[in-house]
């Protein structure tokens, strides 16, 4: 019944590692996004994919590339990671017609060491 | 740069005790929303205000949007330690973009 999951929910990892997290939602939404939560729990987006394709990115580095097979995944891969890098990610979704009601998952707590 | 500014950035009070929580911008948005946090999970969404000095109500929770759609509050009454938890304000920039407040981290006691 999770309406958007994401894995791993922990990620403990050696700085310069690429890692991915995963996400679905299945909820039939069209719309995907990727946010990172910092310490301070200020959260910020990342991305936006609407019906599989970016529409938002949001000045973040290209070691994080996110990709979507189909609009009930978005999948975040990680390239070289750095110490900065370790936060809470959160995925959440949408639909037309209601965008503003964004439903997130629990999120990916990542560690970067 | 940090768009929603959020006051009080901590609040710990008795419970029955009322209070509000400010979220304020410089910016215009076409909606607002607030959700609420629990340690270890995702953020909930509560209300969406869309019109200029929209007042919306959810239980013991009252919503209002500025005549501006520049800011928003949120009164609680009588809080319960239910109640405890992150408080976050959203606007929307567009469509597919969310500026989130600095939070407020509610505790409140039995």
């Amino acid at each position: 019944d999770t309406a958007v999951s994401q894995t791993p929910k922990y990620l403990v990892t050696q700085m310069g590692n690429d890692k991915s997290i995963k996400c679905e939602q299945n909820l039939g939404h069209d719309t995907m996004y990727w946010y990172k939560q910092d310490s301070k729990k200020f959260l910020k987006i990342m991305f936006s994919y609407n019906n599989k394709e970016l529409i938002i990115n949001e000045t973040v580095p290209n070691r994080f590339s996110p990709k979507s097979p189909d609009k009930a995944h978005l999948n975040l891969h990680i390239n070289s990671l750095e110490l900065g890098d370790s936060a809470v990610y959160f995925c959440a979704s949408s639909q037309e017609g209601r965008r503003e009601t964004q439903y997130f998952g629990p999120g990916t707590r990542l560690l970067v060491l | 740069t940090q768009l929603l500014e959020q006051s009080p950035q901590f609040l710990s009070i008795q419970e029955g005790e009322n209070l509000t929580v400010y979220c304020n911008s410089s910016s215009v948005f076409s909606s607002l929303q607030w959700y609420r946090q629990e340690p270890g999970e995702g953020p909930v969404l509560l209300v969406t205000v869309v019109t200029g000095g929209e007042v919306k109500k959810l239980k013991r929770l009252t919503f209002q949007f500025g005549d501006a759609r520049k800011d928003s509050s949120l009164h609680i009454t009588a809080a319960q330690p239910g109640d405890t938890g992150l408080y976050l304000c959203a606007g929307a920039k567009g469509t597919y973009k969310y500026i989130f407040g600095t939070g407020t981290r509610l505790k409140v006691l039995a």
